[in-house]
Protein backbone atom coordinates (compact mmCIF):
# COMPACT_ATOMS: atom_id res chain seq x y z
CA UNK A 1 0.00 0.00 0.00
CA UNK A 2 0.94 3.65 -0.62
CA UNK A 3 3.27 4.56 2.13
CA UNK A 4 3.54 8.35 4.33
CA UNK A 5 3.67 11.34 1.79
CA UNK A 6 4.78 14.56 2.30
CA UNK A 7 4.54 17.40 0.22
CA UNK A 8 6.31 19.75 -1.03
CA UNK A 9 9.16 18.15 -1.41
CA UNK A 10 11.08 21.09 -1.68
CA UNK A 11 10.40 24.48 -0.14
CA UNK A 12 12.51 27.64 -0.91
CA UNK A 13 11.31 30.85 1.28
CA UNK A 14 12.66 34.30 2.71
CA UNK A 15 13.33 35.04 5.92
CA UNK A 16 9.87 36.22 7.74
CA UNK A 17 7.52 34.11 5.23
CA UNK A 18 5.36 31.68 6.28
CA UNK A 19 5.29 28.42 5.41
CA UNK A 20 2.81 24.98 5.57
CA UNK A 21 4.17 21.66 4.74
CA UNK A 22 1.82 18.76 4.62
CA UNK A 23 1.92 15.09 5.83
CA UNK A 24 -0.33 12.07 4.73
CA UNK A 25 0.45 9.10 6.95
CA UNK A 26 -0.10 5.44 6.12
CA UNK A 27 -4.13 4.92 6.28
CA UNK A 28 -4.97 2.88 9.46
CA UNK A 29 -2.09 4.48 11.58
CA UNK A 30 -3.14 6.11 14.78
CA UNK A 31 0.14 8.00 15.45
CA UNK A 32 1.74 10.59 13.50
CA UNK A 33 4.74 12.20 14.24
CA UNK A 34 7.17 15.46 13.06
CA UNK A 35 10.74 15.17 13.13
CA UNK A 36 13.52 17.90 11.63
CA UNK A 37 16.76 17.58 10.40
CA UNK A 38 19.38 20.28 10.26
CA UNK A 39 22.89 19.94 8.44
CA UNK A 40 25.20 17.42 10.11
CA UNK A 41 22.77 17.07 13.09
CA UNK A 42 20.77 14.11 13.74
CA UNK A 43 16.58 13.99 13.67
CA UNK A 44 15.17 15.86 16.25
CA UNK A 45 11.09 15.19 17.55
CA UNK A 46 9.19 17.92 17.22
CA UNK A 47 5.81 16.79 17.91
CA UNK A 48 3.48 13.67 18.22
CA UNK A 49 -0.23 12.91 17.70
CA UNK A 50 -1.94 10.09 18.82
CA UNK A 51 -5.46 9.49 18.20
CA UNK A 52 -7.89 12.21 19.77
CA UNK A 53 -5.46 12.72 22.99
CA UNK A 54 -3.93 15.89 22.98
CA UNK A 55 -0.70 16.15 20.93
CA UNK A 56 2.71 16.51 22.87
CA UNK A 57 4.35 19.68 21.86
CA UNK A 58 7.61 19.49 23.76
CA UNK A 59 9.49 19.10 20.72
CA UNK A 60 8.78 22.18 19.20
CA UNK A 61 11.63 24.83 18.96
CA UNK A 62 9.14 27.87 19.32
CA UNK A 63 5.99 29.10 19.53
CA UNK A 64 6.72 29.65 15.17
CA UNK A 65 5.90 26.49 15.25
CA UNK A 66 2.43 24.86 15.38
CA UNK A 67 0.91 21.64 13.47
CA UNK A 68 -2.40 20.11 13.22
CA UNK A 69 -4.21 16.74 12.43
CA UNK A 70 -7.56 16.32 11.31
CA UNK A 71 -8.60 13.12 12.78
CA UNK A 72 -6.48 10.76 11.89
CA UNK A 73 -5.56 11.54 8.50
CA UNK A 74 -3.76 14.54 7.31
CA UNK A 75 -1.63 16.59 9.47
CA UNK A 76 0.47 20.18 8.67
CA UNK A 77 3.34 21.43 10.03
CA UNK A 78 2.89 25.34 10.25
CA UNK A 79 6.37 27.67 10.36
CA UNK A 80 5.82 31.06 10.91
CA UNK A 81 7.54 34.09 10.16
CA UNK A 82 10.65 31.74 9.11
CA UNK A 83 14.19 32.24 10.16
CA UNK A 84 17.79 30.78 8.25
CA UNK A 85 17.93 28.44 11.48
CA UNK A 86 14.46 26.81 10.25
CA UNK A 87 16.26 25.39 6.98
CA UNK A 88 16.11 21.61 7.25
CA UNK A 89 14.20 19.11 6.30
CA UNK A 90 11.36 17.98 7.97
CA UNK A 91 10.17 14.34 8.40
CA UNK A 92 6.51 12.88 9.04
CA UNK A 93 6.18 9.62 10.32
CA UNK A 94 2.95 7.49 11.03
CA UNK A 95 2.78 4.52 13.22
CA UNK A 96 -0.07 1.40 13.71
CA UNK A 97 -2.33 1.15 16.87
CA UNK A 98 -1.01 -1.10 19.64
CA UNK A 99 1.63 -1.09 21.67
CA UNK A 100 4.62 -2.94 20.71
CA UNK A 101 3.74 -2.14 16.89
CA UNK A 102 3.15 0.94 17.45
CA UNK A 103 6.74 1.94 18.46
CA UNK A 104 7.80 1.02 14.41
CA UNK A 105 7.55 4.46 12.61
CA UNK A 106 7.10 4.61 8.95
CA UNK A 107 9.19 7.69 7.55
CA UNK A 108 8.12 9.63 4.55
CA UNK A 109 10.69 11.30 1.98
CA UNK A 110 10.99 14.30 3.86
CA UNK A 111 10.20 18.02 3.20
CA UNK A 112 13.41 20.18 2.10
CA UNK A 113 12.89 23.61 3.33
CA UNK A 114 15.53 26.64 2.59
CA UNK A 115 15.08 29.76 4.36
CA UNK A 116 17.00 32.25 2.52
CA UNK B 1 17.07 13.84 29.20
CA UNK B 2 17.83 11.21 27.17
CA UNK B 3 20.57 10.96 24.27
CA UNK B 4 21.80 8.95 21.91
CA UNK B 5 25.51 8.94 20.39
CA UNK B 6 26.98 7.59 17.26
CA UNK B 7 30.57 7.70 17.70
CA UNK B 8 31.68 7.08 13.86
CA UNK B 9 30.47 9.59 11.70
CA UNK B 10 31.95 8.18 8.77
CA UNK B 11 32.96 4.94 7.86
CA UNK B 12 34.44 3.60 4.68
CA UNK B 13 35.08 -0.45 4.38
CA UNK B 14 35.51 -2.23 1.32
CA UNK B 15 32.99 -5.28 0.12
CA UNK B 16 33.46 -8.29 2.44
CA UNK B 17 34.86 -6.38 5.21
CA UNK B 18 33.41 -6.84 8.60
CA UNK B 19 31.48 -3.95 9.82
CA UNK B 20 30.84 -2.48 13.47
CA UNK B 21 28.83 0.72 14.10
CA UNK B 22 28.83 2.30 17.85
CA UNK B 23 25.43 3.39 19.55
CA UNK B 24 25.11 4.39 22.95
CA UNK B 25 22.51 5.90 24.83
CA UNK B 26 22.15 7.85 28.13
CA UNK B 27 19.47 6.92 30.14
CA UNK B 28 19.05 5.68 33.67
CA UNK B 29 15.62 3.56 32.64
CA UNK B 30 14.05 1.33 30.28
CA UNK B 31 14.46 2.05 26.75
CA UNK B 32 13.47 0.62 23.51
CA UNK B 33 16.61 0.66 20.82
CA UNK B 34 16.32 0.99 16.80
CA UNK B 35 18.63 1.09 14.33
CA UNK B 36 17.28 2.66 10.90
CA UNK B 37 18.68 3.06 8.31
CA UNK B 38 18.77 5.77 4.76
CA UNK B 39 19.30 4.25 1.57
CA UNK B 40 20.44 7.21 -1.14
CA UNK B 41 17.29 8.82 -2.45
CA UNK B 42 15.13 6.61 -0.21
CA UNK B 43 13.09 6.97 3.26
CA UNK B 44 14.14 6.25 6.67
CA UNK B 45 13.50 2.44 7.47
CA UNK B 46 13.90 0.28 10.18
CA UNK B 47 16.60 -2.00 10.40
CA UNK B 48 15.58 -4.05 13.58
CA UNK B 49 14.27 -3.26 17.07
CA UNK B 50 15.23 -4.32 20.52
CA UNK B 51 12.45 -4.50 23.15
CA UNK B 52 13.12 -6.90 25.24
CA UNK B 53 13.93 -10.64 25.74
CA UNK B 54 17.23 -12.15 24.00
CA UNK B 55 19.83 -8.72 23.78
CA UNK B 56 20.66 -10.10 20.41
CA UNK B 57 18.66 -8.96 17.42
CA UNK B 58 18.74 -9.44 13.89
CA UNK B 59 17.37 -7.05 11.55
CA UNK B 60 17.12 -7.12 7.11
CA UNK B 61 19.83 -7.65 4.95
CA UNK B 62 21.92 -9.52 7.54
CA UNK B 63 22.60 -7.00 10.14
CA UNK B 64 22.33 -7.61 13.85
CA UNK B 65 22.67 -5.52 17.00
CA UNK B 66 23.80 -6.79 20.73
CA UNK B 67 21.76 -4.48 23.65
CA UNK B 68 24.65 -4.69 26.67
CA UNK B 69 23.35 -2.89 29.38
CA UNK B 70 25.77 -2.43 31.36
CA UNK B 71 27.41 -0.25 28.77
CA UNK B 72 24.52 1.06 27.72
CA UNK B 73 25.46 0.21 24.24
CA UNK B 74 23.71 -1.10 21.29
CA UNK B 75 26.27 -1.70 18.66
CA UNK B 76 25.47 -2.68 14.98
CA UNK B 77 27.17 -5.36 13.27
CA UNK B 78 27.12 -7.15 9.87
CA UNK B 79 30.09 -10.11 9.13
CA UNK B 80 30.58 -9.02 5.65
CA UNK B 81 29.18 -5.67 4.05
CA UNK B 82 28.15 -5.52 0.11
CA UNK B 83 28.35 -2.27 -2.35
CA UNK B 84 24.53 -2.39 -1.87
CA UNK B 85 24.91 -1.24 2.06
CA UNK B 86 26.25 2.05 1.47
CA UNK B 87 23.76 4.36 3.45
CA UNK B 88 23.07 6.41 6.56
CA UNK B 89 22.32 4.91 9.75
CA UNK B 90 20.74 5.87 12.43
CA UNK B 91 20.60 4.51 16.15
CA UNK B 92 17.44 5.72 18.61
CA UNK B 93 15.51 5.07 21.35
CA UNK B 94 12.33 5.40 22.63
CA UNK B 95 11.42 5.92 26.56
CA UNK B 96 9.33 2.94 27.41
CA UNK B 97 6.33 4.31 29.04
CA UNK B 98 7.39 7.96 27.69
CA UNK B 99 5.25 8.38 24.80
CA UNK B 100 6.77 6.74 21.16
CA UNK B 101 9.05 9.89 20.34
CA UNK B 102 12.12 8.75 19.09
CA UNK B 103 15.26 9.94 20.04
CA UNK B 104 18.37 9.59 17.71
CA UNK B 105 21.98 9.56 17.12
CA UNK B 106 23.66 12.20 14.57
CA UNK B 107 23.97 8.98 11.81
CA UNK B 108 27.01 7.47 10.94
CA UNK B 109 27.57 8.03 6.91
CA UNK B 110 28.57 4.39 5.73
CA UNK B 111 30.16 3.78 2.10
CA UNK B 112 31.25 0.43 0.62
CA UNK B 113 33.79 0.59 -2.25
CA UNK B 114 33.80 -2.10 -4.59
Amino acid sequence: GAGVSQSPSNKVTEKGKDVELRCDPISGHTALYWYRQRLGQGLEFLIYFQGNSAPDKSGLPSDRFSAERTGESVSTLTIQRTQQEDSAVYLCASSPPGREAGNEQFFGPGTRLTVL
Amino acid sequence: AQSVSQHNHHVILSEAASLELGCNYSYGGTVNLFWYVQYPGQHLQLLLKYFSGDPLVKGIKGFEAEFIKSKFSFNLRKPSVQWSDTAEYFCALILTGGGNKLTFGTGTQLKVEL
